[in-house]
This record gives structure tokens, C-alpha cells and sequence, in this order.
């Protein structure tokens, strides 16, 4: 059976302070790696695909990489408005999202 | 915003009853997605519809229904309701049915008393 595990489960930091979330998984066929905001009481935002180790995306102070296992999210100089939920999904084979149960980011100032 | 639209934002209602929740898709697109998400079990997906025809199924219990429509928004029926209903239901559409790029709705709350 497909599954992702995210960690940590939450993780408070001062502003500026870079950090990296985690997304491990087990896949019988990665087709895609995805990672999504949400908002407190909002639907996920899609933020990035990843489709092969080694492939990297880039979105202000976000950088997503993937490996054979696992994907990080690095935050570099974060900001409070980047407080938000952090959902990581992989798409299968058989291609539902099967999604992780997230990272609750909070950044004070 | 991300062009996808549901209703109502809050419902509150009894055990054993039913109750519809409604998505409209972004412009265009012709897959549907509903999700459950709470607390203890995040974000599960229920069922997928392809351009009216159901293309996946997920997690979704035999009290609950969906059907897409020819002008292609999509309902999720409800019922017997539990207190374990008791969730947020997100719609979600994409253009293509293989991608993982999703554009979620803001949701519906359902309260289950």
C-alpha cells in the first residue's frame, strides 16, 4: 500500500530562521511527487511537482527536492506569512493522490 | 482564489440524516475530486470523475454517492449521516485526469449533531 509520512508533525521557528520539512515514501511506482499549502480553514494550494530523483523547483523561499525515498521543503529566511499547513502527495500508478498528514509551520516575528 | 466553488461553507444537521454538497470546477476543466479531511484521519480521497463518467474510487463509504453532471459540477450525497461524518469535504478539479495538480475549493464544513 502507498504511503507518505511527513515530519515533524509541527515545527515553530523565529523569523529568518531556515528549516527543512520532510516527506518520506513508499510507492509502487512514483508517477509524481506533490507538495500543497493550506490555510487554516482553506482548500490546499498546489505549490510543486516533482517527477524524477534529483529534479529540484524553486518558488521564492521555497525549494522542493526528491530523492528515491524522500523529498524535503526548504525554507530559507522564512516569514510569518509563511505560517501554513505543508501537505505532501504522491501520485502512483494506479494515479489517486495518496497524501501525507502534514507539517504544521508556524513562523513568529 | 482557485476558481473552484462549493456549497454551502458550513452545514450543521442530525444523525441519521442526508445532505448534498455541491462543486463547481474552474473553467475547462473536466475532472472532479472529492476529499474528506479531519482531524484524526487527514486529507482521504473519496472518488474521482472524469467529464461525467466515475474514473477512481477511494475510501468512500456506501452512504455516500457522487454523480458529475453534463454541465460538469459535481455533488456529493450524504446520508444516514454518523457523528464520524463530521468533517471538512473539499472538491477539487484539474484539467487533465492523470496529473496530480490540483485546484482545491475552500470547503464544506459538515457538522454532524
Amino acid at each position: 500500500e502507498d504511503q507518505v509520512t511527513q515530519s515533524p508533525e509541527a515545527l515553530r521557528l523565529q523569523e529568518g530562521e531556515s528549516s527543512s520539512l520532510n516527506c518520506s515514501y513508499t510507492v509502487s511506482g512514483l508517477r509524481g511527487l506533490f507538495w500543497y499549502r493550506q490555510d487554516p480553514g482553506k482548500g490546499p494550494e498546489f505549490l510543486f511537482t516533482l517527477y524524477s530523483a534529483g529534479e529540484e523547483k524553486e518558488k521564492e523561499r521555497l525549494k522542493a527536492t526528491l530523492t528515491k525515498k524522500e523529498s524535503f521543503l526548504h525554507i530559507t529566511a522564512p516569514k510569518p506569512e509563511d505560517s501554513a499547513t505543508y501537505l505532501c502527495a504522491v501520485q502512483a500508478m494506479q494515479d489517486k493522490l495518496v497524501f501525507g498528514a502534514g507539517t504544521i509551520l508556524r513562523v513568529k516575528s | 482564489d482557485s476558481g473552484v466553488t462549493q456549497t454551502p461553507k458550513h452545514l450543521i444537521t442530525a444523525t441519521g440524516q442526508r445532505v448534498t454538497l455541491r462543486c463547481s470546477p474552474r473553467s475547462g476543466d473536466l475532472s472532479v475530486y472529492w476529499y474528506q479531511q479531519s482531524l484524526d484521519q487527514g486529507l482521504q480521497f473519496l472518488i474521482q470523475y472524469y467529464n461525467g463518467e466515475e474514473r477512481a474510487k477511494g475510501n468512500i463509504l456506501e452512504r455516500f454517492s457522487a454523480q458529475q453532471f453534463p454541465d460538469l459540477h459535481s455533488e456529493l450525497n450524504l446520508s444516514s449521516l454518523e457523528l464520524g461524518d463530521s468533517a471538512l469535504y473539499f472538491c477539487a478539479s484539474s484539467a487533465d485526469f492523470y496529473t496530480g495538480e490540483l485546484f482545491f475549493g475552500e470547503g464544506s464544513r459538515l457538522t454532524v449533531l
